[in-house]
């Protein structure tokens, strides 16, 4: 399809387990951003990428949270060691340039931890 | 202080009455505003930017910015029950900084 492609589309895990989530995104687009939503509120800023570089990781909660993009297309959130409170859908979104944001978004990823 | 803040609880509305959002932001160069809509399971979509100082309309939305109040709005005229949706405010910061920060939403009921 010519969307955002989030996978897998849920996610059931034990804590203390390690998630990887992969996002690929609409061919072409550069910029590339994670957030995470939980019930009721906003997405939460977690970082973005222009092409394989990180721009901007401030949103990431703690270490245990990593995100790659080696191509320059496809990316992997990974989390380790997970605990309750990563349950979230995690939303993948891409946009043709960085400094837009008009950003187009996957159906997201919804991650539990039992 | 959140960088963007919708404070307003769920707004329900006749179909075919206005409905209003505002959200403030906190940081005072920010160069870009939106409005993302999410219905409920899905994931937000954009419906409107604006970029500078007063009203900016596409069909039966207009958002309005004041950079000087640091607030946005969103009108729904005419609304409809597939409005029915909870909206997002989102603001980029000054330039270098590309970073989207949303508020957490409003959520609108149009009622039939």
């Amino acid at each position: 399809g010519a969307g955002v492609s989030q996978t897998p589309s849920n996610k059931v895990t034990e804590k203390g387990k390690y998630v990887e989530l992969r996002c690929d995104p609409i061919s072409g687009h550069t910029a590339l951003y994670w957030y995470r939503q939980s019930l009721g509120q906003g997405p939460e800023f977690l970082i973005y990428f222009q092409g394989t570089g990180a721009a901007d990781d401030s949103g990431l909660p703690n270490d245990r949270f990593f995100a790659v993009r080696p191509e320059g297309s496809v990316s992997t959130l990974k989390i380790q060691r997970t605990e309750r409170g990563d349950s979230a859908v995690y939303l993948c979104a891409s946009s043709f340039a960085m400094d837009t944001g008009e950003l187009f978004f996957g159906e997201g990823s919804r991650l539990t931890v039992l | 202080q959140k960088e963007v803040e919708q404070n307003s609880g769920p707004l329900s509305v006749p179909e075919g009455a206005i409905a209003s959002l505002n959200c403030t932001y906190s940081d005072r160069v920010s160069q870009s505003f939106f409005w993302y809509r999410q219905y409920s399971g899905k994931s937000p979509e954009l419906i409107m930017s604006i970029y500078s100082n007063g009203d900016k309309e596409d069909g039966r939305f207009t958002a309005q910015l004041n950079k000087a109040s640091q607030y946005v709005s969103l009108l729904i005229r005419d609304s409809q029950p597939s409005d029915s949706a909870t909206y997002l405010c989102a603001v980029m910061g000054s330039y270098g900084n590309n970073r989207l920060a949303f508020g957490k939403g409003n959520q609108v009921v149009v009622i039939p």
